[in-house]
């Protein structure tokens, strides 16, 4: 049951250039949108949320972008900076609270 | 910055034994989860807890499983007989009530309790 799916479970960028993860989810009853970076031997952590009433929501060097009739996020990073390498999660939930998550993507930002 | 904790930070038993995971959530919060992620798999979620109830769970979460709100700071998951398909790490994480309008709050997560079923 793969409803959100993260189909690039590495990613490698230089230092400085924009980074971009991608995410697709299969439930058109989603309505929000999570996404959260995640550090070894630590808890996920939140970054940035949409929901479905935007398609765009931005926060610092942070931006994700919702195309809701592709069914597809994404969260871009720019400048990237070595201290983002982590694995991000994207998360998705429909009326309830629950929340799906992503297998998640291993960012490395190549200093 | 007020977080979730958990403990243990790793729990090791034997297959069949009764295991406590224990989690504080945030002091405000009034929306509980627990979620796991087994080695290399995604993190799914387990169960969400409100006003002392079960709000949601997932098909994961059968009888093996409970989860309590023993007093005002705990919240724990209790897993009665391991197996050693539990081995995972388990995330607690909490939120404030859900907004009006059916906006969603940001769910803040836990470090994590590594369970080892041996």
């Amino acid at each position: 049951d793969q409803q959100v799916k993260q189909n690039s479970p590495s990613l490698s960028v230089q230092e400085g250039r924009i980074s971009i993860l991608n995410c697709d989810y299969t439930n058109s009853m989603f309505d929000y949108f999570l996404w959260y970076k995640k550090y070894p031997a630590e808890g996920p952590t939140f970054l940035i949320s949409i929901s479905s009433i935007k398609d765009k929501n931005e926060d610092g060097r942070f931006t994700v972008f919702l195309n809701k009739s592709a069914k597809h996020l994404s969260l871009h990073i720019v400048p990237s900076q070595p201290g983002d390498s982590a694995v991000y999660f994207c998360a998705a939930s429909a009326l309830g609270n629950q929340f799906y998550f992503g297998t998640g993507t291993s960012l490395t930002v190549i200093p | 910055e007020p977080e979730v904790t958990q403990t243990p930070s790793h729990q090791v038993t034997q297959m069949g034994q009764e295991v406590i995971l224990r989690c504080v959530p945030i002091s405000n919060h009034l929306y509980f989860y627990w979620y796991r992620q087994i080695l290399g798999q995604k993190v799914e979620f387990l169960v969400s807890f409100y006003n002392n109830e079960i709000s949601e769970k997932s098909e994961i979460f059968d009888d093996q499983f409970s989860v309590e709100r023993p007093d005002g700071s705990n919240f724990t998951l209790k897993i009665r007989s391991t197996k050693l398909e539990d081995s995972a790490m388990y995330f607690c994480a909490s939120s404030p009530t859900e907004g009006l309008m059916g906006a969603k709050n940001i769910q803040y997560f836990g470090a994590g309790t590594r369970l080892s079923v041996l």
